[in-house]
């Protein structure tokens, strides 16, 4: 299965600012996942980043709030633009190496906004 | 109806029982289904796959899948304290279409 090394695990923000979230694969993979999973909740895909083409959003997810970038096979930013306390969650970057093998995730980044 | 359910829990059980975790989903043209383990502020981790309806073990862990019923399980023999997690069933279409995630179902496995 793929390593994945997303950063950073954690931060405290300030309402109105932005965060990149960075994920580092250790092959290279067609897709990556973007996930959210506020407390209590279960993992809702925010969007599907391809290498070379735009990312495919989820409905109730926008690029101006939740722009990706995919520059190669192994790596992909989300930014969560113009934060608000509702935006405090779990982000989590996946791949699937082998359709039938499930998603591999990597270690989140828990945000809080302030 | 949402896409993929589960009982939230808790659902408690003794260390040495068998954890019985269950999980519907309304699409029938799901292929492929999963069991994640996630501990608390960790992510989750594919524990089982199955795609074929009837059942698939992996040492203490039994996938069962009933296309028809559109049901899908997962036992945990000789549970122990360390089973302890949330367990999330999750569904995807086929192919490279999305994976649909159930809220997950916490597990206590008492000592």
């Amino acid at each position: 299965s793929a390593v994945i090394s997303q950063k950073p695990s954690r931060d405290i923000c300030q309402r109105g600012t932005s965060l990149t979230i960075q994920c580092q694969v250790d092959s290279q993979v067609t897709m990556m996942f973007w996930y959210r999973q506020q407390p209590g909740q279960s993992l809702t895909l925010i969007a599907t980043a391809n290498q070379g083409s735009e990312a495919t959003y989820e409905s109730g997810f926008v690029i101006d709030k939740f722009p990706i970038s995919r520059p190669n096979l192994t790596f992909s930013t989300l930014t969560v633009s113009n934060m608000s306390p509702e935006d405090s969650s779990i982000y989590l970057c996946s791949v699937d190496l082998h359709v039938e093998s499930g998603y591999t995730f990597g270690s989140g980044t828990r945000l809080t906004v302030v | 109806q949402k896409e993929v359910e589960q009982n939230s829990g808790p659902l408690s059980v003794p260390e040495g029982a068998i954890a019985s975790l269950n999980c519907t989903y309304s699409d029938r043209g799901s292929q492929s289904f999963f069991w994640y383990r996630q501990y608390s502020g960790k992510s989750p981790e594919l524990i089982m796959f199955i795609y074929s309806n009837g059942d698939k073990e992996d040492g203490r862990f039994t996938a069962q899948l009933n296309k028809a019923s559109q049901y899908v399980s997962l036992l945990i023999r000789d549970s122990q304290p360390s089973d302890s997690a949330t367990y999330l069933c999750a569904v995807n279409k086929g192919g490279y279409q999305k994976v649909t995630f159930g809220i997950g179902t916490k597990l206590q496995v008492i000592p």
